[in-house]
């Protein structure tokens, strides 16, 4: 138990449906972030937040759209996604946004069809 | 441009055996390094951890160890036990990048009881 837990575990959408995916954290921490891993590719980061507000966002196409309502919660809204969209998607949270370790959930597995 | 490498895909040792998992980066920028265990079905795990003023840090079986002319770090676990068994994912970030984490394609380490 890494006190940052994810739902759904998994989830398989259309192409043409709307999905959100939640993260919540309880380790009193200030920044959340979206990664991405797709498989044989590195951890890519989509999105970072700090105290509530975006800091970072990785060139990450409009069809997925983050929500930070308070620094223990996390968003990933999904829109009209494409199959090459599939891949694990994973929330992390850390104390700050300076690059310290990062404490990550299970991990959404996402399936478009 | 991938700026963290793990050239090794997948590493086999005999359980007792050391394990050495390697981790080249380009960026002189990184000054923080990180290590990460990944199990089947679950998010990353924070392992180990080095600053770029130090060379070596040790915990438990676990010894990371950092070579900055090289650009290069490497993870050391002795003795590797069956429950090792995971994907080991490397990291850098640097204070000047807002503190992002780059993280590497991971190794996958297999130790035969």
């Amino acid at each position: 138990e890494t006190g940052v837990t994810q739902t759904p575990r998994h989830l398989v959408m259309g192409m043409t449906n709307k999905k959100s995916l939640k993260c919540e954290q309880h380790l009193g921490h200030n920044a959340m972030y979206w990664y991405k891993q797709s498989a044989k590719k590195p951890l890519e980061l989509m999105f970072v937040y700090n105290f509530k507000e975006q800091t970072e966002n990785n060139s990450v196409p409009s069809r997925f759209s983050p929500e930070c309502p308070n620094s223990s919660h996390l968003f990933l809204h999904l829109h009209t996604l494409q199959p090459e969209d599939s891949a694990l998607y994973l929330c992390a949270s850390s104390r700050s946004n300076r690059g310290e370790k990062l404490f990550f959930g299970s991990g959404t597995q996402l399936s478009v069809l | 441009d991938q700026q963290v490498k793990q050239n090794s895909p997948s590493l086999s040792v005999q359980e007792g055996r050391i394990s050495i998992l390697n981790c080249d980066y380009t960026n002189s920028m990184f000054d923080y390094f990180l290590w990460y265990k990944k199990y089947p079905a679950e998010g990353p795990t924070f392992l180990i951890s080095i600053s770029s003023i130090k060379d070596k840090n040790e915990d438990g079986r676990f010894t990371v160890f950092l070579n900055k002319s090289a650009k290069h770090l490497s993870l050391h676990i002795v003795p590797s036990q069956p429950g090792d068994s995971a994907v080991y994912f490397c990291a850098a970030s640097s204070n000047t990048n807002a503190g992002k984490s780059t993280f590497g394609d991971g190794t996958t380490l297999t130790v035969k009881p």
